[in-house]
């Protein structure tokens, strides 16, 4: 099984519609992270957990939620989709140093129509 | 801020050929340096490290050298394959890891 679990791989949805991307890791580790990718603009953080009880916006937040179930869980919501949330949308967690990188999952691909 | 800025892509290479993507950044402090790969239909993949000045980062015949001096990561290999063609991320930690912040990109395609 994959360090980092993704699902669903693909989503075609239509706007307005609320839409969960859900994420599994089974490293052990307390930091988990939500990116968006977009072709030139490289990976955006969307929202950052540090443990269980603790969550933090990133750089563009807006229009998305977050849910930290577990240690090993991290769901992304949208709650209402619009088009330009078309994107990859990467889960990663890393451990507690920073120093050895982080493990992402293989993606989940959005688009809103 | 921190950032990090990556050569344009995409680079185009014959294999076997000499490979140089450029990497500089602005940080506060000592910051961990990394490069990524990602391989089409898939997530990043962590290539190779570098947590402080003059450590080299070595992997699967990659390497990169942490400069302080000239703010710089540059990712070399002496002779790359087809399979080497990828999208190549250039990132920096803070300490203690808080944030993360990853480069544009850089497409790679190698030709047979």
């Amino acid at each position: 099984d994959a360090d980092v679990t993704q699902t669903p791989r693909n989503r075609i949805t239509k706007t307005g519609k609320r839409i969960m991307l859900e994420c599994s890791q089974t490293k052990g580790h307390d930091r988990m992270y939500w990116y968006r990718q977009d072709p030139g603009l490289g990976l955006r953080l969307i929202y950052y957990s540090f443990d269980v009880k603790d969550i933090n916006k990133g750089e563009i937040s807006d229009g998305y939620s977050v849910s930290r179930q577990a240690q090993a869980k991290f769901s992304l919501s949208l709650e209402s989709a619009i088009p330009n949330q078309t994107a990859l949308y990467f889960c990663a967690t890393s451990d507690t140093t920073g120093n050895y990188g982080y493990t992402f999952g293989s993606g989940t691909r959005l688009t809103v129509v | 801020g921190n950032s990090v800025t990556q050569m344009e892509g995409p680079v185009t290479l014959s294999e076997e050929a000499f490979l140089t993507i450029n990497c500089t950044y602005t940080a506060t402090g000592y910051p961990s340096l990394f490069w990524y790969v990602q391989y089409p239909g898939e997530g990043l993949q962590l290539l190779l490290k570098a947590t402080k000045a003059d450590d080299k980062g070595s992997n699967k015949g990659f390497e990169a050298t942490y400069r302080k001096e000239t703010t710089s990561f540059h990712l070399e290999k002496g002779s790359v394959q087809v399979s080497d063609s990828a999208v190549y991320f250039c990132a920096l930690s803070d300490i203690g890891g808080f944030k993360t912040i990853f480069g544009a990109g850089t497409r790679l395609f190698v030709k047979a």
